[in-house]
């Protein structure tokens, strides 16, 4: 694919605990953003971190960004059960002028 | 505030049937509109995009076609399904400018029999 792949592919956890998951791409990125869906909807947008930041925080979730290695990962800290849903990485790829998704990490937090 | 309706929530159609899918924006003037498509347990790939009334990019060939009467309004539309048409798809709105820190809408459950 062109960008955009995460693992790992499925993560179960258990409350309390900390998820992280990664995001590997291909070519030179403007922002790499992350987004979460919910079974059966649509996504919604959490962090955007731009190509010259290497870190970026936002309530439990922590995202860094590895543009050396192409690599981004998200870390979700004290996990709830709410927090069960799928996350995609999608790049703000350069010449592309659009975003491109990821297949996505599958989460489960068990209560 | 933006909100972003799609309709219907979930279709079955037949193969051969013609298809409309309709999406609103309301909040928000002259936004970025685009429709994905998910296959199950996979990522987004980007089928149209427009940034006008009028103004549709298409990024993959196939039997689909878009359509953006109205600012806030996008239609996705097929003469003919075909069963590799299932699939969810999906609209969203960014700024005009930037196709970033897009908002999806709810989604719409398509299955081809």
């Amino acid at each position: 694919s062109q960008q955009g792949e995460e693992d790992p592919q499925a993560l179960s956890i258990q409350e309390g605990e900390n998820a992280t998951m990664n995001c590997s791409y291909k070519t030179s990125i403007n922002n790499l953003q992350w987004y979460r869906q919910n079974s059966g909807r649509g996504l919604v947008h959490l962090i955007l971190i731009r190509s010259n930041e290497r870190e970026k925080h936002s309530g439990r979730l922590r995202v860094t960004l590895d543009t050396s290695k192409k690599s981004s990962s998200l870390l979700i800290t004290a996990s709830r059960a709410a927090d069960t849903a799928s996350y995609f990485c999608a790049t703000d790829a350069q010449g592309y002028n659009k975003l491109i998704f990821g297949a996505g990490t599958r989460l489960a937090v068990h209560p | 505030s933006q909100t972003i309706h799609q309709w219907p929530a979930t279709l079955v159609q037949p193969v051969g049937s013609p298809l409309s899918l309709e999406c609103t924006v309301e909040g928000t003037s002259n936004p970025n509109l685009y429709w994905y498509r998910q296959a199950a347990g996979r990522g987004l790939q980007l089928l149209f995009y427009s940034v006008g009334i009028g103004q549709i990019s298409s990024e993959v060939p196939q039997n689909l076609s878009a359509s953006r009467p109205q600012d806030r309004q996008f239609i996705l539309s097929s003469k003919k399904l075909l069963l590799s048409d299932s699939g969810f798809y999906l609209c969203a709105w960014s700024i005009w400018g930037s196709y970033n820190e897009q908002f999806f809408g709810p989604g719409t459950r398509l299955t081809v029999l």
